[in-house]
């Protein structure tokens, strides 16, 4: 049963610190989106990839946060410096087309202290 | 600007009726609507896709129904059980763009 994985799924740390959160989409999934989710925000759209081609990422802040797909089985998304501001759930996505159903990994709870 | 509008943040029902869930939204001009359940600490989980040329789409005990003019989108769930409780996202998409997500309603089916 295919699906996408994502790691760590808790993620402690202190502002200030380095973050990295990775994600292992759908085989075949050529669509890779990443969201934050908060109580206030709900699930918010932070940037997506189609053929490991970054299509926008204006949904996050460019001067801390950075996606990249180094390879077709491998997304990124960092936080360099993180802020207490960054505590959330963060979920990537993948889907075999920009506009087609999506498939959630089970998220990284980042808390920053 | 777009905006996706879930009816309730939440909604409780007795075990055995049937729970409706609203989808509004302005500004926008959908070719489909998705229904996603999401458990705590689980990432969203598709259930339904209706497109704007469909009325209405069942599966097992899931209805949806899509009205273009009302902008509106209504999800039922019928003879609703504990099981069923979660958040439930409505997601409007359309061409070639992202999906655009509600902030969910959390349904609790009480026994």
């Amino acid at each position: 049963d295919a699906r996408v994985t994502q790691t760590p799924r808790h993620k402690v740390t202190e502002m200030g610190q380095e973050v990295t959160m990775r994600c292992q989409p759908i085989l075949g999934h050529n669509t890779v989106f990443w969201y934050r989710q908060t109580m206030m925000q709900g699930l918010e759209l932070l940037a997506y990839f189609r053929n490991r081609a970054p299509l926008d990422d204006s949904g996050m802040p460019k001067d801390r946060f950075s996606a990249e797909m180094p390879d077709a089985t491998l997304a990124t998304l960092k936080i360099q410096p993180s802020e207490p501001r960054d505590s959330a759930v963060y979920f990537c996505a993948s889907g075999p087309t920009l506009s087609d159903t999506q498939y959630f990994g089970p998220g990284t709870r980042l808390t920053v202290l | 600007s777009q905006k996706i509008e879930q009816n309730s943040e939440a909604l409780n029902i007795q075990e055995g009726k049937t729970a409706t869930l609203t989808c509004n939204y302005t500004n926008y001009s959908p070719a489909y609507l998705q229904w996603y359940r999401q458990d705590p600490g689980r990432g969203p989980v598709f259930l339904l896709l209706i497109r704007e040329n469909e009325k209405e789409k069942r599966k097992e005990r899931l209805k949806v129904t899509f009205d273009t003019t009302l902008k509106q989108s209504l999800f039922h769930i019928t003879a609703s059980q504990p099981a069923d409780s979660a958040t439930y996202l409505c997601a409007l998409g359309a061409g070639n763009t992202p999906l655009v997500f509600g902030k969910g309603t959390r349904l609790s089916v009480i026994a």
